[in-house]
């Protein structure tokens, strides 16, 4: 039972365009949600988290919107660069699990000069 | 940003030999750290919670003799992949976690012949 959901396996975005990645949970214990940005052959990069009680967090050109009554979030990406090009993963946690993450499958993101 | 390495990057091994693999968090203390694994095109796998002065404790399926986790202090955890097998090779990843965010290693690859 895949408790976060990524659903789209790839995403193709034009330079200085908005990227939005989708991610979908289903367990309504999790309480913290964040999105790692990881290239083959290396260890995830954290990129930007969002509490619970909270349904926007922005940094940069990354924003992640949460809304909780859809379990639903998004990483919004603008403008768009070709070295975001990576897969990206939301993952989320609560805190009665120790803050063990649990990981969606991941979206390739190709970002087209 | 907190810093996570991990040493070896690169191992390769004659099966039936065991190899160990170090996380250190470098400007963070981490009471826990995590292993993970990645298969190729897959999403990142956990296979134990390392907490400092404490056994790890392993997720279903990881078997604990085969790979064995020491978590000696707030900065270092070590996996011990015992008599190694081609099966075994894969790319292994370990994170420390901070106050609400974990920060992920490089990844070691792991070759056996």
């Amino acid at each position: 039972d895949q408790q976060v959901k990524q659903n789209s396996p790839s995403l193709s975005v034009q330079e200085g365009r908005i990227s939005i990645l989708n991610c979908d949970y289903t367990n309504s214990m999790f309480d913290y949600f964040l999105w790692y940005k990881k290239y083959p052959a290396e260890g995830p990069t954290f990129l930007i988290s969002i509490s619970s009680i909270k349904d926007k967090n922005e940094d940069g050109r990354f924003t992640v919107f949460l809304n909780k009554s859809a379990k639903h979030l998004s990483l919004h990406i603008v403008p768009s660069q070709p070295g975001d090009s990576a897969v990206y993963f939301c993952a989320a946690s609560w805190s009665g699990s120790a803050r063990q993450l649990t990981f969606g499958s991941g979206t390739q993101l190709t970002v087209l000069p | 940003g907190a810093v996570v390495s991990q040493h070896p990057s690169r191992v390769i091994c004659k099966s039936g030999t065991s190899v160990k693999i170090e996380c250190r968090s470098l400007d963070f203390q981490a009471t826990t750290m995590f292993w993970y694994r990645q298969f190729p095109k897959q999403s990142l796998m956990l296979m134990a919670t390392s907490n400092e002065g404490s056994k790890a404790t392993y997720e279903q399926g990881v078997e604990k003799d085969k790979f064995l986790i020491n978590h000696a202090s707030l900065t270092l955890s070590t996996l011990t992949v015992t008599s190694a097998h081609p099966e075994d090779s894969s790319f292994y990843i370990c994170s420390a976690q901070g106050t609400d965010t974990q920060y992920f290693g490089p990844g070691t690859r792991l070759t056996v012949l």
